[in-house]
């Protein structure tokens, strides 16, 4: 079966410092592979998705970048954390066959001070 | 009009309830539809898919409305563990990656 892993589980920056989360997905090859920020109270942003290696798609214009360097691993980073980019970041992954189900990883909460 | 819209509630409920949530998107041509149910403080995992026909799994059914550009999901006899934020979910087409998701409902069962 498919699994999907993210951390850290948590996290606390200072504003300006820089980010790196990572996710990888297990059981399955070539997803499509997805970020999304969601703030407290609110729904899910979009920020990022991967149909393979090397291929990104943002979907939000912030100080926020994505890459993927290998089939399953997706980063996401940042070279100077703003307040703003406080939230909840989950990771998802979808199979390439016409379904269009996401699975979600455990998530990654981030405090920016 | 936000692309998916669903009442934030709370929605306030006893044991063995029937509630239904609705939820309306603005794209007509939207394809896929889901319900994802989230915890507090937890990812988002899926509930059903919604099809045309409507599909039902054990006390949740889910409804398709293409004309009035709506999805619903109605939980029966409402058990404690059902307390959760309920997202609506669209897709604008099948095999697309820009899905939507809705803001939730917020579901509490109570004894």
């Amino acid at each position: 079966s498919q699994t999907i892993h993210q951390w850290p589980a948590t996290l606390v920056q200072p504003v300006g410092s820089p980010l790196s989360l990572e996710c990888t997905v297990e059981g399955t090859s070539n997803p499509n592979l997805y970020w999304y920020r969601q703030a407290a109270g609110r729904g899910l942003q979009l920020l990022f998705y991967s149909v393979g290696i090397g291929q990104i798609s943002s979907e939000v214009p912030q100080n926020l970048s994505a890459s993927r360097p290998q089939d399953r691993q997706f980063i996401l980073s940042s070279k100077k954390l703003l307040l703003s980019d406080s939230g909840f970041y989950l990771c998802a992954w979808s199979v390439d066959r016409g379904r269009d189900e996401q699975f979600f990883g455990p998530g990654t909460r981030l405090t920016v001070l | 009009r936000k692309e998916v819209e669903q009442d934030p509630g709370p929605f306030n409920v006893p044991e063995g309830a029937t509630v239904a949530f609705n939820c309306t998107y603005s794209n007509s041509a939207s394809q896929s539809f889901f319900w994802y149910r989230q915890d507090c403080r937890k990812e988002p995992k899926l509930l059903m898919s919604v099809y045309s026909s409507g599909n039902e799994d054990g006390r949740f059914t889910a409804q398709l409305n293409r004309a009035s550009q709506y999805i619903s999901l109605l939980i029966r006899d409402s058990k404690l563990s059902d307390s959760a934020t309920y997202l609506c979910v669209v897709n604008p087409r099948t095999g697309g990656f820009k899905t939507i998701f809705g803001a939730g409902t917020r579901l509490f069962v109570k004894a």
